[in-house]
């Protein structure tokens, strides 16, 4: 079955970086397109991030755009996001999900890891 | 502010039928985008409830149904049951943003 497995979060500064993981397992991860969505405390859901599934074409959120990268490693079926200057509006759990092509050419996110929780704090 | 907008909740007794509505505009929902819709409970990661606006995936019972109609949608749910407390979000894709956009979220109670 479908296993997505975050990690890397943890408390951090303003200001400060982290890179966050997503391990796949259980589908052929080089397929996909990946995606990180965040959720704030007792907010609602939010995308970040994609990295389609070659890696080749990669596309953001106005609000992390030049402080976050997303990339992946499909030999390790891995994918990342690498975030700096965070703000303490990035305070979230983000959550890695695949991207299932739609009818309309789109995506939506038909499996979900359980989240990583990112703080920012001093 | 959430570009598809939502009831912030929605209630009702073990057994009746819900609806959720959400709404877009012409650059998301209006332009022809599908419409997907996710259950958040308690404490858990969002899970796939309905695709491609009526779809829905397997293990989901039929309870769950969605439709959409020009600029709207709508989740519904029949035969209520407890454990379906939770949040639920609908989805879509903006072209104007070119961004995935979610809806802000309906809180279902289960009186």
């Amino acid at each position: 079955q479908v296993q997505l497995v975050e990690s890397g979060g943890g408390v951090v500064q303003p200001g400060g970086s982290l890179r966050l993981s997503c391990a796949a397992s259980g589908f052929t991860f080089s397929g996909y397109g990946m995606h990180w969505v965040r959720q704030a405390p007792g907010k609602g859901l939010e995308w970040v991030a994609l990295i389609r599934y070659n890696g080749n074409d990669k596309y953001y959120a106005d609000s992390v755009k030049g402080r976050f990268t997303i990339s992946r490693d499909n030999s390790k079926n891995t994918l990342y996001l690498q975030i700096n200057s965070l703000r303490g509006e990035d305070t979230a759990v983000y959550y890695c999900a695949t991207g299932k092509k739609s009818g309309d050419n789109s995506h939506y996110f038909e499996f979900w890891g359980l989240g990583t929780l990112v703080t920012v704090s001093s | 502010q959430s570009v598809l907008t939502q009831p912030p909740s929605v209630s009702g007794a073990p057994g009746q039928r819900i609806t959720i509505s959400c709404t877009g505009s012409s650059s998301n929902i209006g332009a022809g985008y599908d419409v997907h819709w996710y259950e958040q409970l308690p404490g858990t990661a969002p899970k796939l409830l309905i695709y491609e606006n009526s779809n829905r995936p397997s293990g989901v019972p039929d309870r769950f149904s969605g439709s959409k109609s020009g600029t709207s949608a709508s989740l519904a749910i029949t035969g209520l049951q407890a454990e379906d407390e939770g949040d639920y979000y609908c989805q879509s894709y903006d072209s104007s943003l070119s961004n995935w956009v979610f809806g802000g979220g309906t809180k279902l109670t289960v009186l």
